[in-house]
């Protein structure tokens, strides 16, 4: 079993659209919850981060942990066009920059 | 947020060749610095954590006498890659850990491309 399992997409929607992307992971341990938003051949760009089960929002995006089910979600509401990048979760264990695990991506296009 | 740089942005040469890619972070000071090796459309993979002052460790299958990694400030960390072959090009980015939250500020990368 992978450490951690992102669906790869590619996942496009119109503009306007909630978008869902979601990360499983099998390590109990892991106690940041990460996503970041990685543009075509740049680095990536850290969204949010979570410590704890529940909800956290910012603006557009709200990311959500589910410890119990191990299970981490990230939605984009009224989705841009400029919304349209690889998502990537990642998770870690330290509270100073620790070694990051990442998923594999979600590919997000964002129709006009 | 926190600004971290990468030099050069792309560069391409030929097989054989060394290559050093810096990495710096640019309004705090990083203790930890990160390596990673992105292939097109797939997630990064650490190649090895570098610690200011101390040798770097390197994950399971990266070669450290190939990737020589050099963290000699705590603004300052440097990959070379050694005699490099085409297997080697990829996307080289870094991030820098500062103190606080488990978070990573990262470069924008550098396109190694060899011929």
């Amino acid at each position: 079993q992978k450490e951690v399992e992102q669906d790869p997409g590619p996942l496009s929607v119109p503009e306007g659209a909630i978008v869902s992307l979601n990360c499983t992971y099998s390590n109990s341990a892991f106690q940041y919850f990460m996503w970041y938003r990685q543009y075509s051949r740049k680095g990536p760009e850290l969204l949010m981060y979570t410590y704890s089960s529940g909800n956290k929002e910012d603006g557009r995006f709200t990311a959500q942990v589910d410890k119990s089910s191990k299970y981490i979600s990230l939605f984009i509401r009224d989705s841009q066009p400029s919304d349209s990048a690889t998502y990537l979760c990642a998770f870690t264990f330290y509270n100073q920059g620790g070694k990051l695990i990442f998923g594999q991506g979600t590919e997000l296009s964002v129709k006009p | 947020g926190a600004v971290v740089s990468q030099h050069p942005s792309r560069v391409i040469c030929k097989s054989g060749t060394s290559v050093k890619i810096e990495c710096r972070s640019l309004d705090f000071q990083a203790t930890t610095m990160f390596w990673y090796r992105q292939f097109p459309k797939q997630s990064l993979m650490l190649m090895a954590t570098s610690n200011e002052g101390s040798k770097a460790t390197y994950e399971q299958g990266v070669e450290k006498d190939k990737f020589l990694i050099n963290h000699a400030s705590l603004t300052l960390s440097t990959l070379t890659v050694t005699s490099a072959h085409p297997e080697d090009s990829s996307f080289y980015i870094c991030s820098a850990g500062g103190r606080g939250v488990a978070t990573q500020y990262f470069g924008p990368g550098t396109r190694l491309l060899v011929l």
